[in-house]
């Protein structure tokens, strides 16, 4: 399997843009996770979906921020209009649904996102 | 409501020296118990975890935790690093039965030579 994949890996945008970020969790993961990292605020829960049903966005900062899943094979989480405080990592992690054993969570690489 | 507390924000270390990595955590239910490694320009990957059990639980590449229920702590340790060691280390825990993994601030780990 190759994993959970985000694209881009980098993305560089100016104030006000729209951004949309990208994750392919690995196949028959029922869990889908998005994360925002930054060096004030470490690992930040964003939102998370359960067989492609948005659980929980308590964690979304502000209405400028949305996610989708359209099916189970990809997420997106759009920025609009995007602000130099959304700079940040982001990450989209994925998870197995199951008994104790499954709530490991595989991570992709990330998009380190840079808003001018 | 959890909440993960990684007392140092940085720990530098010398190459064959020991190690520990501190953690505390609070929640008002039973939780798993979590160690991920975070390398430069990675996303995380799971070191080791505790579910139930023995208290101490270890990892392939010698790193240890022992699960302290009384304390509320979930400490790391290695008893030498080598300098391939060196990344940002997050504990983390999730509530039984949950599907929401709390991560503590992270803990740099820098080891010199």
């Amino acid at each position: 399997d190759a994993g959970v994949i985000q694209s881009p890996r980098h993305e560089v945008t100016e104030m006000g843009q729209e951004v949309t970020l990208r994750c392919k969790p690995i196949s028959g993961h029922d869990y889908l996770f998005w994360y925002r990292q930054t060096m004030m605020r470490g690992l930040e829960l964003l939102i998370y979906f359960n067989n492609n049903v948005p659980i929980d966005d308590s964690g979304m900062p502000e209405d400028r921020f949305s996610a989708k899943m359209p099916n189970a094979s990809f997420s997106t989480l759009k920025i609009q209009p995007s602000e130099p405080r959304d700079s940040a990592v982001y990450f989209c992690a994925s998870s197995p649904n199951g008994g104790p054993t499954n709530e490991k969570l595989f991570f992709g690489s990330g998009t380190q996102l840079s808003v001018l | 409501a959890q909440s993960v507390t990684q007392l140092d924000s940085q720990v530098p270390v010398f190459e064959e020296a020991p190690v520990e990595l501190r953690c505390n955590y609070s929640s008002s239910v039973s939780v798993y118990l979590f160690w991920y490694v975070q390398y430069p320009n990675q996303g995380l990957q799971l070191l080791l975890k505790y579910l139930s059990g023995s208290t101490l639980v270890e990892s392939i590449n010698g790193f240890e935790a022992e699960f302290n229920k009384s304390q509320t702590s979930f400490h790391l340790r290695k008893p030498s690093v080598h300098i391939s060691d060196t990344a940002e280390y997050f504990c983390a825990v999730i509530p039984t039965g949950g599907f929401k993994t709390i991560f503590g601030a992270g803990t740099r780990l820098f080891v010199k030579a």
